[in-house]
């Protein structure tokens, strides 16, 4: 398996602009967690799906931020529009529910960097 | 709510043995975990321990679980410079869900 794909591995944009960041989970997984990193917050969970249903987006920061999962296959997470305080690593996880210990498969992450 | 601490940044030399901590709130954890971020790259599971098990032995990495203080530790024996990475605990909290703490970088010195 090629494991959980994120696009683009970069993205550098401009404030004000729309950002789309990609993701193909593990396939056979129900599970899909959207994570921000950065250096003063940590890993902060912003939203998960299961069976492409959003379960909880409280950890979305505003209304700037959005996600979908048209299907089993794909997410996108949206900022529209992008501020410099967006500027972070944004990473893609997914589970199935009974797999072994509920582990997370994490994707390499998009680095955002909003000028 | 569910709050994961970690301290923030370790040395340790070659072939020395390295500990690190963390904190849990959750005592309803089923599962907790220890995942290891290299440069440039997502988390990776490294090793996990059941919520009723005091300690896991993994090769070079000893898990430790003191579930009355909720502690959870961390040890690398005989570290080497390939451990050098962002470590994070995290508890399992339902739903899938993990918490995770804010990470422990850990550098190894040749």
């Amino acid at each position: 398996d090629a494991g959980v794909i994120q696009s683009p591995r970069h993205e550098v944009t401009e404030m004000g602009q729309e950002v789309t960041l990609r993701c193909k989970p593990i396939s056979g997984h129900d599970y899909l967690f959207w994570y921000r990193q950065t250096m003063m917050r940590g890993l902060e969970l912003l939203i998960y799906f299961n069976n492409n249903v959003p379960i909880d987006d409280s950890g979305m920061p505003e209304d700037r931020f959005s996600a979908k999962m048209p299907n089993a296959s794909f997410s996108t997470l949206k900022i529209q529009p992008s501020e410099p305080r967006d500027s972070a690593v944004y990473f893609c996880a997914s589970s199935r529910t009974g797999g072994s210990y509920n582990e997370q498969f994490f994707g390499p992450g998009t680095r955002l960097t909003v000028l | 709510g569910e709050d994961v601490e970690q301290s923030l940044f370790l040395s340790v030399r070659e072939g020395d043995s390295s500990v690190i901590n963390c904190t849990y709130t959750d005592s309803s954890s089923t599962y907790l975990y220890w995942y290891k971020q290299e440069p440039g790259a997502g988390l990776q599971l490294l090793t996990y321990i059941f919520s009723n098990m005091d300690m896991k032995q993994d090769q070079r990495l000893t898990v430790l679980l003191n579930k009355k203080d909720k502690h959870l530790s961390l040890r690398i024996a005989d570290t080497q410079t390939g451990d050098s990475a962002i470590y994070f605990c995290a508890e399992s909290i339902g739903n899938n869900r993990l918490a995770f703490g804010k990470g422990n970088q850990v550098v190894v010195i040749p």
